[in-house]
């Protein structure tokens, strides 16, 4: 299995600011992978990071809105920037491990 | 285009009860299939891994199984109890490393 820590686990956030997520794995992992998942809907992937190269990111998600940073095989962020209310959500990182992916506890935003 | 379907979206079961949860996806070329749980508000939690070459897996009372040529996994829970209650999604991965497409998902009640 993988430990995956997020921090924070949730905030409340104005409108226009913007929120930086933390995603610290265990060992080190080559991808790691951001989703979004907006209440009542299931998960969407944002973008997947890669270590010293930028994010790929999938259609309809931008890296103005979503900028993220992977300074290490154990670390990544996630800002969300000037947020909306259209941005409360719940944001997962993930990782895969001997093919089996595994996903952090989740950062609930709500953008007022 | 990949899309996963699970049936039934709710289900509301008593205590003791064997129950079948279903996920059905349109492309049969996929990698593996994962069953997550996921509590109110939080991450997921992996429950079954099964790849393309595999027809079931087990965990204590979980059994997965995976049809692919039919595009269908389904999850059956053995004498379910009420702190089985969560939501359960079905993803699949159409290669080792890439996104996974998540279902909707199917929020199971146990009422003691």
């Amino acid at each position: 299995s993988a430990v995956i820590s997020q921090k924070p686990s949730r905030d409340i956030c104005q409108r226009g600011t913007s929120l930086t997520i933390q995603c610290q794995v265990d060992s080190q992992v080559t991808m790691m992978f951001w989703y979004r998942q907006q209440p009542g809907q299931s998960l969407t992937l944002i973008a997947t990071a890669n270590q010293g190269s930028e994010a790929t990111y999938e259609s309809g998600f931008v890296i103005d809105k979503f900028p993220i940073s992977r300074p290490n095989l154990t670390f990544s962020t996630l800002t969300v920037s000037n947020m909306s209310p259209e941005d409360s959500s719940i944001y997962l990182c993930s990782v895969e491990r001997s093919t089996e992916a595994f996903f952090g506890q989740g950062t609930r935003l709500t953008v007022v | 285009k990949q899309e996963v379907t699970q049936i039934p979206a709710a289900l509301s079961v008593p205590e003791g009860e064997n129950l079948v949860l279903n996920c059905s996806f349109t492309d049969s070329a996929i990698y593996n299939l994962q069953w997550f749980r996921q509590d109110p508000g939080k991450g997921l939690t992996s429950l079954l891994l099964i790849q393309s070459s595999q027809r079931e897996q087990t965990s204590g009372r979980l059994n997965a199984s995976l049809d692919k040529s039919s595009g269908r996994s389904t999850l059956y829970i053995a004498a379910s109890q009420p702190g089985d209650s969560a939501t359960y999604l079905c993803a699949v991965s159409s290669n080792q490393g890439g996104k996974l497409i998540f279902g909707q998902g199917t929020e199971l009640s146990v009422k003691p």
